[in-house]
């Protein structure tokens, strides 16, 4: 299995402009996550998809955000319109109910200029 | 309350020698922790984790400590390595949560110098 795969690797925007994070979890895992990672708060969770269906979106930060999960294969994280203090590294994440240990992708380095 | 705290945001040890990396959570519910380790431009990968009903488990270098009544846990890495050199989390699921969910610390970057 190739992993978890996102795409792209690097994004930089510009303010204002919108910006669309995808993400192939590994093939059976039925849970996902978004994670964003800065400097001060680490790891932080935005979002967790649970056969496809969003379970708890606590950590979106404003409605600037959205995740979607059409299908057991794909997810994606949109950001409109970007803002400079969204400049992080995003990361999805996948694992199967009842296990903790989740598997990371490589993440997308995003810069909002 | 539930937080995963890692105080020390860096730590920097010689080849050779025990890394202890520390964490402290904030609610005593917590029953399951685990670490992650991330290399630069990688994502976290598990590295080993420890239940609530065990003080200690070890694999290989690698031990983790737990304290429950001091709500802390440790890992030790004997002896240390120039390739353990990353950004180490650790991590809970939230109590009464999903149980897939989890809560990280900020991280702690362990150098190892040769």
């Amino acid at each position: 299995d190739a992993g978890v795969i996102q795409s792209p690797r690097h994004e930089v925007t510009e303010m204002g402009q919108e910006v669309t994070l995808r993400c192939k979890p590994i093939s059976g895992h039925n849970s996902l996550f978004w994670y964003r990672q800065t400097m001060m708060r680490g790891l932080e969770l935005l979002i967790y998809f649970n056969n496809n269906v969003p379970i708890d979106d606590s950590g979106m930060p404003e409605d600037r955000f959205s995740a979607k999960m059409p299908n057991a294969s794909f997810s994606t994280l949109k950001i409109q319109p970007s803002e400079p203090r969204d400049s992080a590294v995003y990361f999805c994440a996948s694992s199967l109910t009842g296990l903790q240990e989740a598997f990371f992708g490589q993440g997308t380095r995003l810069t909002v200029v | 309350d539930q937080q995963v705290k890692q105080n020390s945001p860096s730590l920097s040890v010689q080849e050779g020698r025990i890394s202890i990396l520390n964490c402290d959570y904030t609610n005593s519910m917590f029953d399951y922790f685990l670490w992650y380790k991330k290399y630069p431009a990688e994502g976290p990968t598990f590295l080993i984790s420890i239940s609530s009903i065990k003080d200690k488990n070890e694999d290989g270098r690698f031990t983790v400590f737990l304290n429950k009544s001091a709500k802390h846990l440790s890992l030790h890495i004997v002896p240390s390595q120039p390739g353990d050199s990353a950004v180490y989390f650790c991590a809970a699921p939230p109590y009464g949560g999903a149980t897939n969910k989890l809560i990280f610390g900020t991280g702690t970057l362990l150098a190892v110098q040769p």
